[in-house]
């Protein structure tokens, strides 16, 4: 257990529709991940935040937003759902986001399914 | 940040070592490396990390050449439960995360 939650852990919904992901990253962390991981590819980066202020941005599509905060949560929106972005999703959190030894630790991830 | 170059595919039988190589030749002087593995459909999981000296904890070591242009993660008795995708990754102290590339990896199987 990496002490990073993730909620829903399934999602199924429909094309067209919009759905928040959420996390809550391990105690201490300031900086939060957002990763797509489709189908038997690699994990792609999408936003990072740091205490609340995004510090780093990916291919992230204009449909997709983040937030993080002042409680530390994010939450990833997704909208006007396509098929395609049928993946998995997968929250990191690390102390500072910075530095030779700031690690990230990993969450379960949320399946997420659109038809 | 530097790119990695590994195996897509290795195999081990449970009990042995299991030694991964990763190629980073481009790596600068202050770029670390670092290793997660992805078990099925979970979380990565952080395994390891080193600049230029080798490192152990108690899941792996991490033996990294003296040019650094590569480095082999090892795990000492592999099991069953080692059956992941491993991700050899390098990054500056201050790069953006953004920059930072899981790529595809090496699938391990650890054989009965």
């Amino acid at each position: 257990d990496s002490g990073v939650t993730q909620t829903p852990k399934h999602l199924i919904t429909a094309t067209g529709q919009r759905v928040t992901l959420r996390c809550s990253p391990r105690s201490g962390d300031l900086s939060v991940y957002w990763y797509q991981q489709s189908l038997d590819q690699g994990l792609q980066f999408l936003i990072q935040y740091y205490n609340g202020e995004e510090r780093a941005k990916g291919n992230i599509l204009e449909r997709f937003s983040a937030q993080q905060f002042p409680d530390l949560h994010s939450e990833l929106n997704l909208s006007s759902l396509e098929l395609g972005d049928s993946a998995l999703y997968f929250c990191a959190s690390s102390v500072v986001g910075t530095g030779s030894t700031d690690t990230q630790y990993f969450g379960p991830g949320t399946r997420l399914t659109v038809l | 940040d530097a790119k990695t170059t590994q195996p897509p595919s290795m195999d081990c039988a449970e009990g042995r070592a299991a030694n991964l190589p990763c190629n980073h030749s481009t790596i600068s002087g202050n770029e670390y490396v670092y290793w997660y593995r992805q078990i099925h459909s979970q979380g990565p999981q952080y395994i390891i990390h080193g600049l230029k000296n080798n490192e152990t904890n108690e899941m792996a070591s991490l033996i990294i050449t003296e040019d650094r242009k590569s480095s082999t993660l090892i795990l000492p008795h592999a099991t069953l439960r080692d059956t992941a995708v491993y991700y050899c990754i390098v990054r500056g102290p201050y790069s953006s995360a953004s920059k930072i590339i899981f790529g595809s990896g090496t699938r391990l199987s650890i054989r009965p």
